[in-house]
């Protein structure tokens, strides 16, 4: 089955630029959509389909994807960013369709 | 504005049954997949079924195949996990979510624009 792969934390200042990437085989090919999760709360889609942005999510929410990664750049972190980020694929690569999530990149804000 | 409300959560022993609600408004329920989605104590995130837009449609993660069975009644905007056989590892945090389409044999209802609050399922003896 296809395997999402994210770095189990990334951590940046307030202010700079966070950059959670999200490894696939040939992943360019798929879209990707991104949730943001914060403690005890469910999962809010801060990017679908590699690039686009949900209404209500703040400009400073990008992704893109090609070849064998997709990224969800948050541009001018703040406090409140803090918060796990999963990326997801639909796969269907087997005989029925299937939701694939990484496994989770927690972001920390110095 | 679109809301989910699950329920039917609670503690449950191993081998035992259990059925999940999600109560769906703020949107036309009859037009849109809708998905299980589950998440372990302490872990990731994990898929668990779907139903397209009339229910004609369903999908399950392989973990769940052949033990829960997912439906809707669009009359009511609702939908439905009913859990049988439960494990100790089907122990976890259940939300139902919004797919972005309707037809569920790919593409757009495949992402989860909407979350519910979840419902929490404890699988013990």
């Amino acid at each position: 089955s296809y395997v999402l792969t994210q770095p189990p934390s990334v951590s940046v200042a307030p202010g700079q630029t966070a950059r959670i990437t999200c490894g696939g085989n040939n992943i360019g090919i798929k879209s990707v959509h991104w949730y943001q999760q914060k403690p005890g709360q469910a999962p809010v889609q801060v990017v679908y389909d590699d690039s686009a942005r949900p209404s209500g999510i703040p400009e400073r929410f990008s992704g893109s994807n090609s070849g064998n990664t997709a990224t969800l750049t948050i541009s001018r972190v703040e406090a409140g960013d803090e918060a796990d980020y999963y990326c997801q694929v639909w796969d269907n690569s087997s005989d029925h369709p299937d939701v694939v999530f990484g496994g989770g990149t927690k972001l920390t804000v110095l | 504005q679109v809301q989910l409300v699950e329920s039917g959560g609670g503690v449950v022993q191993p081998g035992r049954s259990l059925r999940l609600s999600c109560a769906a408004s703020g949107f036309t329920f009859s037009s849109y997949g809708m998905h299980w989605v589950r998440q372990a104590p302490g872990k990731g995130l994990e898929w668990v079924a779907v139903a397209s837009y009339d229910g004609s449609d369903k999908y399950f993660a392989d973990s769940v195949k052949g033990r829960f069975t997912i439906s809707r009644d669009n009359s009511k905007n609702t939908l439905y996990l009913q859990m049988n056989s439960l494990r100790t590892e089907d122990t976890a945090v259940y939300f139902c979510a919004k797919g972005g389409g309707g037809f569920c044999s790919g593409g757009s209802c495949y992402r989860f624009d909407s979350w519910g609050q979840g419902t929490l399922v404890t699988v013990s003896s």
